[in-house]
């Protein structure tokens, strides 16, 4: 079966410090991969998707940055965090294909930038 | 493009009572749409969702939910209300053969469950 591993749960950092949250997929191969950033009463906002190694799209404009350097890897980083990056996190995967419809989420991460 | 509007950013029930959270969504062709729990400080699971076929589709934890073309509505009832049902829940949408590659959720509905 499929399972998703995101990490860590939970980051304290300081504004200015670098950013780096690691996801990873297993029982599947070449999905699609996202990051989605969830602000308290806000919802879900997409950040970042990708549909293999190296590509990747961003949904919004921000000091965040993703990579997929491997095809069931997805990073998230930031060289310099602000406070309003803080937040939960959320990776997700969905499979390629029409039969493939709803997303798997990760645990999620809760990001605190101080 | 597609959009997910649920009214309502709280609802409190009674144990016991239905439950009916709202969802309405807009969508340049059929869509496919999804129900999301999730409990504090986890990620979400499906609950239910509707691709093609029976417009009345049955989750898990006794949950159902409507498609109505006609009203672009899915919104998600359980009979009874039970105190472990208190989560967020989001509706959520993708349109499929456009090319879009991600569901847009929406801003979630936060149930309350009173004893």
């Amino acid at each position: 079966s499929q399972t998703i591993h995101q990490w860590p749960a939970t980051l304290v950092q300081p504004v200015g410090s670098p950013l780096s949250l690691e996801c990873t997929v297993e029982g599947t191969s070449n999905p699609n991969l996202y990051w989605y950033r969830q602000a308290a009463g806000r919802g879900l906002q997409l950040l970042f998707y990708s549909v293999g190694i190296g590509q990747i799209s961003s949904e919004v404009p921000q000091n965040l940055s993703a990579s997929r350097p491997q095809d069931r890897q997805f990073i998230l980083s930031s060289k310099k965090l602000l406070l309003s990056d803080s937040g939960f996190y959320l990776c997700a995967w969905r499979g390629q294909g029409a039969m493939n419809t709803e997303a798997f989420f990760g645990q999620g991460t809760r990001l605190t930038v101080v | 493009a597609q959009s997910v509007t649920q009214l309502g950013s709280h609802v409190s029930v009674s144990e016991g009572a239905l439950v009916l959270l709202r969802c309405n969504y807009s969508s340049s062709v059929p869509p496919y749409l999804f129900w999301y729990v999730q409990y504090p400080n986890q990620g979400l699971q499906l609950l239910l969702k509707y691709t093609t076929g029976a417009t009345l589709v049955k989750g898990i934890n006794g949950f159902e939910a409507e498609f109505k073309k006609s009203e672009t509505s899915f919104h998600l009832t359980k009979p009874s209300a039970h105190m472990s049902d208190a989560a967020e829940y989001f509706c959520a949408v993708i349109s499929p053969h456009t090319g879009r590659r991600a569901l847009t959720f929406g801003s979630g509905t936060r149930l309350q469950v009173q004893p």
